[in-house]
């Protein structure tokens, strides 16, 4: 069970707009920054966002991210069938003094 | 362009150590601010961060796994090693290396993976 909360699965259509969250605590997303990552399926991570809202180069406008106290999101607009994937949230947690990974959700574009 | 690879046995037998390789091109791992890290995965399963390697030797462990675990690099080969010792069925998963600069979660380039079975 990890100390990130993200919900198992999302779904959407193509064209819509999909929000993952991330719960956590004053010792992780409350006082650290968070990134996120995107699996498609049988392959490596992929860095998808960094610093809570940050895109790295290539990764579409489509995505973006947020933070609030102890939450964060990543949202997905214009959905598109090659966002279908497993998605993991990160964040540094001052008690554990580690790195954590959220549970993953997996998005389903319908 | 950075790509990096893991090498290592498929399957190791519980008890024993695992020792898996990272070999990378495309960055020097002599450079400021430069990192390579650890990452697993069981299978079906959340990732789960290990150890990361900085370019000046600084090394950092899962808390949780720090007993068993040391990461070591050899720049002249271009090369990250990490052995995790007393291996156990819950190790089985797919390891993989990643290039990090500066952050500890914020790797922005990863080797394809290496799964690791684990079975008498």
């Amino acid at each position: 069970q990890s100390v990130l909360t993200q919900p198992p699965s999302a779904s959407g259509t193509p064209g819509q707009r999909v929000t993952i969250s991330c719960s956590g605590s004053s010792s992780n997303i409350g006082s650290n920054t968070v990134h996120w990552y995107q699996q498609l399926p049988g392959t490596a991570p992929k860095l998808v966002m960094y610093y809570n809202y940050h895109r790295p180069s290539g990764v579409p406008d489509r995505f973006s991210g947020s933070k609030s106290g102890t939450s964060a999101s990543l949202a997905i607009s214009g959905l598109q069938s090659e966002d279908e994937a497993d998605y993991y949230c990160a964040a540094w947690d001052d008690s554990l003094r580690g790195p954590v990974f959220g549970g993953g959700t997996k998005l389903t574009v319908l | 362009q950075i790509t990096l690879k893991e090498s290592g046995p498929a399957l190791v037998k519980p008890t024993q150590t695992l020792t898996l390789t990272c070999t990378f091109s495309g960055f020097s791992l002599s450079t400021s601010e430069v990192g390579v890290g650890w990452i697993r995965q069981p299978p079906g399963k959340a990732l789960e961060w290990l150890a990361l390697i900085y370019w000046d030797d600084d090394k950092r462990y899962s808390p949780s796994l720090k007993s068993r675990l040391t990461i070591t690099r050899d720049t002249s080969k271009n090369q990250v090693v990490l052995t995790l010792t007393n291996m156990d069925p819950v190790d089985t998963a797919t390891y993989y290396c990643a290039h990090t600069f500066g952050e500890v979660l914020r790797f922005d380039s990863w080797g394809p993976g290496a799964l690791v079975t684990v079975s008498s």
